[in-house]
């Protein structure tokens, strides 16, 4: 079954307000979640890794200020679209791993569709 | 940017074993080589990885040639439901334990 849990699935908002979408480890602690973004018909592409306790770490060319990252307990890792625009919408992918080694797969959750009009 | 090169699409026929290659030329010693495949609007899903040694696991099959510059996945007997975008990726080390994804392999089971 899932060992990694993502809410909402799918949100529609509109330009200008924020979104909140919420990364869960089910059965496990994770201090590192890992953030993804993919467009359609594209690949997978890193945003941020998300560290419990700290702040995260952005990859280039994301910016931090629209894209909080909040990793508040080993369980939970939230990511919030501020003033959202139809540019941003997109499928919002997290993963996280059971283990802190290279030999310890991701798991990834089932991602959010947002569409903001 | 990702350190495997995939074929961008193979089909295969219901019921055969599928055979996907991967080339990662320039993998270190201590990089693992992952898959994972992707179904339509859903997370990418773990199948298998290794790092010299040949894997098998309920899902698949991984063979990796003793060079390690490259590797095939084996879906044994492949149905409808294995049609997806199967990506492998070499775990760099130096990360934070982050995958690279590439484009992967369409494949495309067709009864």
């Amino acid at each position: 079954g899932a060992v990694v849990s993502q809410h909402p699935s799918w949100v529609i908002c509109k330009s200008g307000t924020s979104v909140k979408i919420e990364c869960r480890s089910l059965d496990f602690q994770a201090t590192t979640m890992f953030w993804y973004r993919q467009f359609p018909k594209q690949s997978l592409m890193l945003m941020a890794t998300s560290n419990e306790g700290s702040k995260a770490t952005y990859e280039q060319g994301v910016e931090k200020d629209k894209f909080l990252i909040n990793h508040a307990s080993l369980t939970l890792s939230t990511l919030t679209v501020t003033s959202a625009h139809p540019e941003d919408s997109s499928f919002y992918i997290c993963s996280a791993s059971r283990g802190s080694s290279y030999n310890s797969p991701l798991h990834f959750g089932n991602g959010t569709r947002l569409t903001v009009t | 940017d990702a350190k495997t090169t995939q074929p961008p699409s193979m089909d295969c026929a219901e019921g055969r074993a599928a055979n996907l290659p991967c080339n990662h030329s320039t993998i270190s010693g201590n990089e693992y080589v992952y898959w994972y495949r992707q179904i339509h609007s859903q997370g990418p899903q773990y199948i298998i990885h290794g790092l010299k040694n040949n894997e098998t696991n309920e899902m698949a099959s991984l063979i990796i040639t003793e060079d390690r510059k490259s590797s095939t996945l084996i879906l044994p007997h492949a149905t409808l439901r294995d049609t997806a975008v199967y990506y492998c990726i070499v775990r760099v080390t130096g990360s934070q334990g982050n995958l690279i994804f590439g484009k992967g392999t369409k494949l495309s089971v067709k009864p």
